[in-house]
Order: C-alpha cells, then structure tokens, then sequence
C-alpha cells in the first residue's frame, strides 16, 4: 500500500517552461493539498480540493494550475516557471477538512535555472 | 494577518532531558492546533492534535499545551532520545486550512 506519491522527486527546468507535479493517493481521501516549503516561510499552501472537480486557492496560488478530475490524482502545474518557484513541493490528503489529520507525500524538489 | 511563531533557533538537549518547544500566534484565534514531525528530506508526519477546549492532551512521551489566552502552544518530548531530533512544526488552524510555522529544530545528544 503506497499512501500518498509523488513524482517525479526531483526535477530541473528552465525559466519559462510549464512542468507537472504528480500526486496520488491510495486511500480514497476527500482532501488534497498542494503546499511548498522554503527556507524561512515554512509550509504554504498553494490550492487544495475537497472533492474531485472542487479546488480552491491557497495563500500563493499564483503562477500555478491544479486540476482534479480523479479523487486519487492532484496534478500541480506551473504553466511558465519561474525562478521564485523554485522549492520543495509537498502533496498532502486527509479524511475530511480540518481538523482531520494530513499525511504528506515524500515532496518533490524543483530547481527552476 | 495571521503570524505564527516558533524558535527558529535550534534546540539542543541531552538525552533524557525534557525538550520543550514553543508556538505562538497571533492575529487569529484558532480552535485546533496540530503538531507535525519532519525528518530532513521527507514530508511532515502529524503526531498531535489539540482543541481550543483542551488544555492539554498527551500520547505516549508526547505533551501538548494549548492556552487560547496566551496565544500559545507549548510541545514537550519527555525522556528524549537521538531519535526525536527532528524538525516540529505547529499548525493552529480554525478553518478548513492549516496554517504552518516555520518548524524548530530540535537535537537531541547523548
């Protein structure tokens, strides 16, 4: 039983070129989030979704796309990236919304040069 | 806007000892706060929850304060061992989002 997993773990691209995070989840949660992580502004969440075909912004939407059109997958996109994007990208799925626990992917590093 | 505050300054003890790490907040009154554990290179693990009406809740070597008045969550890790060297992240929430401090690292040395 995988949990939750995202790919890839690491992923380097350059300025201006759109890139894909995949995140999937075995266990049927309702909730999915999207958050990065970079030094000295913690966890931000980015969007998240209460069910498939529901999502909503976070605190730093911009520049990023999500979709969900499976309860199991939560692609992120950034459709130009950009060197401010460049982070530790965790995928996270809970139950129900808070204050059900989250349980967090393993993150995926991106480098955008 | 909401500001949460943990000592982003390391925490180092000596096995056995009591490691008691803080989180503060302000701006927001939240009903729940969690705590999550997070071992370099490797997402967050939730240990803790802990609601607006509960003063305290404990789970095995794990305690947890919460004083709504202070603004104020206090994390402590009795009989501590090497293996809870870690980053602690707290999360008060009231939402349907979590908002996340920065994390404290804590070492623990033999």
């Amino acid at each position: 039983d995988a949990g939750i997993t995202q790919s890839p773990r690491y992923k380097i691209t350059e300025t201006g070129r759109q890139v894909t995070l995949m995140c999937h989840q075995t266990w049927s949660h309702s909730y999915m989030f999207w958050y990065r992580q970079d030094l000295g502004h913690g966890l931000r969440l980015i969007y998240y979704s209460a069910a498939a075909d529901i999502t909503d912004k976070g605190e730093v939407p911009d520049g990023y796309v999500v979709s969900r059109s499976k309860t199991e997958n939560f692609p992120l996109t950034l459709e130009s990236a950009t060197r401010s994007q460049t982070s530790v990208y965790f995928c996270a799925s809970s139950e129900s919304r808070v204050p059900s626990e989250q349980y967090f992917g393993p993150g995926t590093r991106l480098t955008v040069t | 806007s909401q500001k949460i505050e943990q000592n982003s300054e390391a925490l180092n003890i000596q096995e056995g000892k009591t490691a008691t790490l803080t989180c503060n907040y302000t701006n927001y009154s939240p009903a729940y706060l969690q705590w999550y554990r997070q071992d370099p290179g490797r997402g967050p693990v939730f240990l803790l929850l802990i609601r607006e009406n509960e003063k305290e809740k404990r789970k095995e070597r794990l305690k947890v304060t919460f004083d709504t008045t202070l603004k104020q969550s206090l994390f402590h890790i009795t009989a501590s061992q090497p293996a809870d060297s870690a980053t602690y992240l707290c999360a008060p929430s009231g939402t349907d989002k979590l908002i996340f401090g920065t994390g404290t690292r804590l070492q623990v040395f033999p």
